[in-house]
């Protein structure tokens, strides 16, 4: 069965310095992975996704992530963050067959001026 | 293109009635899904619809239930509410579910049971 585990519930940085968010998942398949983010009040919005082409995936607004097999991660980078980049973004697993996406916990994201 | 759409966007009820939420996905769009968003709990997968047809359903009682009509439009209805269904209701729609589909997700209902 597919699981998808993000490792901080919470990150804190300044403005201007690099953000790291972890995901790592267990997947029976080759998987789709995503992360979408979800800023105060507002909807999800999906920020990326892997798809089983290239291993390295951006997104909008400057944000990247990097599909490791063997590691079985999908981590998200971004090299300088912003203010508005505060938001609490989820890793998503798509369960192939189930027609269901599996969610981590989600990780909040501060950001320091 | 439009994007999704929940009605209401805020609700009140009270214990033991029953709400109904609506959702009219992306046009093009014949996969919906339904999430509750709690604090404590995250995102939890409710079900899946796909041409009129549910194809997945995730761990929550039967006071849960939905239904898509043949224009892809969904609906969710609770039964006998209860506290503990105070959450955000997001719905979610895709060309047809696949594995690889992105989700677009409405701005949500925001349910309240007093």
């Amino acid at each position: 069965a597919q699981s998808v585990t993000q490792l901080d519930s919470h990150v804190s940085v300044s403005e201007g310095t690099p953000v790291l968010l972890r995901c790592n998942y267990s997947s029976s398949y080759s998987p789709s992975l995503f992360w979408y983010v979800q800023h105060p009040n507002k909807g999800l919005q999906l920020l990326l996704k892997y798809t089983s082409a290239a291993t390295l995936v951006k997104g909008i607004n400057g944000f990247e992530a990097e599909f490791k097999k063997s590691e079985t991660s999908f981590h998200l980078t971004k090299p300088s963050a912003h203010m508005s980049d505060a938001a609490e973004y989820f890793c998503v697993v798509s369960d192939r067959g189930n027609y269901q996406l599996i969610w981590g916990a989600g990780t909040k994201l501060i950001i320091k001026p | 293109k439009a994007g999704v759409t929940q009605t209401p966007r805020y609700l009140i009820k009270t214990r033991g009635q029953q709400v109904t939420l609506s959702c009219s996905p992306i046009s093009g769009h014949r996969s919906v899904s339904w999430y509750q968003q709690t604090p404590g709990q995250g995102l939890q997968f409710l079900f899946e619809y796909f041409s009129e047809t549910q194809r997945n359903k995730g761990n929550f009682p039967g006071r849960f239930s939905g239904r898509q009509f043949s224009n892809s439009r969904s609906e969710m209805n609770v039964s006998t509410l209860e506290l503990g269904d105070s959450a955000l209701y997001l719905c979610a729609s895709s060309l047809d579910g696949d594995w690889a589909d992105t989700q677009y997700f409405g701005p949500g209902t925001r349910l309240t049971v007093l």
